[in-house]
């Protein structure tokens, strides 16, 4: 069936140093991709999406190309700072789901000043 | 801009009694989700409704949970039963058909039963 499978946190990185948190898909379909944040405490917000291959979706500095080859959509920041500390899901939406989302398990980030 | 919203944002209750939660989705949208995320752990879908039914509804959704569109505007869980193990923080969604599948959330109601 369709998954998708996230990097296991938590991940804790240094202020201003590099961010990849990996997120890869199976779908039989062609799935719309997102990547959610959940600050501590908050609901769910809209990170950034891509709905076709090779699109790269952006938003706060954060990044994620739509990989078909590599059924990937790995989320990329060049320097995080304390306030991106939150817990990122990864999710696919496939248009005969009856618009229902997949989620990945979630990945805790801490960035330490 | 337009926004989900979600009454009460923190219930606690015991364990037997009934619970529903409120939801006011955006206004022209025409989906409507719920979905809980027990305490770090994944989020899970419960439901999705649509023309006034269940559109969808997964397996946690059992026969002690419902929901229903009253009027125009509100969007609402019932559990009516509740078990320990309903202790979770639950989203209500909303999206307008066409979308390429983003959801928009409210930010939550907590759910504490004991």
């Amino acid at each position: 069936g369709d998954s998708v499978t996230q990097m296991e946190g938590p991940v804790t990185l240094s202020e201003e140093a590099f961010l990849t948190i990996n997120c890869t898909y199976t779908a039989t379909g062609y799935p719309s991709l997102f990547w959610y944040v959940q600050y501590p405490g908050e609901g769910l917000q809209l990170l950034l999406k891509a709905t076709k291959a090779d699109d790269k979706g952006s938003n706060k500095g954060f990044e994620a190309t739509y990989r078909k080859e590599t059924t990937s959509f790995h989320l990329e920041k060049g320097s995080v700072q304390v306030s991106d500390s939150a817990v990122y899901f990864c999710a696919l939406y496939l248009m005969d789901s009856n618009y229902q989302l997949i989620w990945g398990a979630g990945t805790k980030l801490i960035i330490k000043p | 801009e337009p926004e989900v919203t979600q009454t009460p944002s923190h219930q606690v209750t015991q364990m037997g009694q009934e619970v529903i939660l409120r939801c006011v989705p955006i206004s022209n949208h025409l989906y409507f989700y719920w979905y809980r995320q027990i305490l770090g752990q994944k989020v899970e879908f419960l439901v999705s409704f649509y023309n006034n039914e269940i559109s969808e509804k997964s397996e946690i959704f059992d026969d002690q949970f419902s929901v229903e569109r009253p009027d125009g505007s509100n969007f609402t869980l019932k559990i009516r039963s509740t078990k320990l193990e309903d202790s979770a923080m639950y989203f209500c969604a909303s999206n307008d058909r066409g979308s390429t599948g983003e959801l928009f959330f409210g930010e939550g109601s907590r759910l504490t039963v004991l």
